[in-house]
């Protein structure tokens, strides 16, 4: 299963634009480029996916170059609440056997 | 988006007692489910795939025998953690894949389960 590589930890204040990058060298041509956000104490919550170029929702944008060898989740004026862990993962379309979570990246939001 | 329940929220119990716990698809079919645990500020790791009407799947070094998984149903899945010791305290967590769009399939996550084994 393709790996992924993100930062352990990044820090930021309220207001700014946080963009977390991920690394997935050898991802397959069926994969799907998915983000979770993690709060302490409760499950991952979907925050974007995609494919190539760039998605956007009312939440996030994520950016996936041509050779989709890395993707950058992009907050718009972090606030305290988007403290929490990040996760960069795989999926495939129609059907994927299992989701595989890299370390994930911290953010620290801070006043 | 779609709605997975998990429950308890949190369980203590006394070493060699037996816990289950549920997952629930509220608002669609689940056939696929999966069960992780996770320990504090590590990430998740995955233990087993439930497929409904069929044994489950499970990675390597989970024990069977152990963590019983039971999908019953296209909503319902079952963890049992079998005669529990204080090693097996974790955060657990559940999820199910749905589509709900037409491209592409996303999970989704319970609540999670943390257990403490005293």
């Amino acid at each position: 299963l393709a790996k992924t590589t993100q930062p352990i930890s990044m820090d930021s204040y309220e207001g700014q634009e946080v963009n977390i990058t991920c690394s997935h060298n050898n991802i397959a041509t069926n994969d799907y480029i998915t983000w979770y956000q993690q709060f302490p104490s409760q499950g991952p919550r979907f925050i974007i996916q995609g494919y190539k170029t760039k998605v956007t929702n009312e939440v996030a944008s994520l950016f996936i170059p041509a050779d989709r060898k890395s993707s950058t989740l992009s907050l718009p004026r972090v606030s305290l609440s988007d403290t929490a862990v990040y996760y960069c993962l795989f999926s495939l379309t129609g059907g994927y056997n299992k989701l595989i979570f890299g370390a994930g990246t911290r953010l620290a939001v801070h006043p | 988006g779609a709605v997975v329940s998990q429950h308890p929220s949190r369980v203590i119990c006394k070493s060699g007692t037996s816990v289950k716990i549920e997952c629930r698809s509220l608002d669609f079919q689940a056939t696929t489910m999966f069960w992780y645990r996770q320990f504090p500020k590590q990430s998740l790791m995955l233990m087993a795939t439930s497929n409904e009407g069929s044994k489950a799947t499970y990675e390597q070094g989970v024990e069977k025998d152990k963590f019983l998984i039971n999908h019953a149903s296209l909503t319902l899945s079952t963890l049992t953690v079998a005669s529990a010791h204080p090693e097996d305290s974790s955060f657990y967590i559940c999820s199910a894949r749905a589509r709900t769009d037409t491209t592409n399939e996303k999970l989704f996550f319970g609540s999670g389960t943390q257990l403490s084994v005293l």
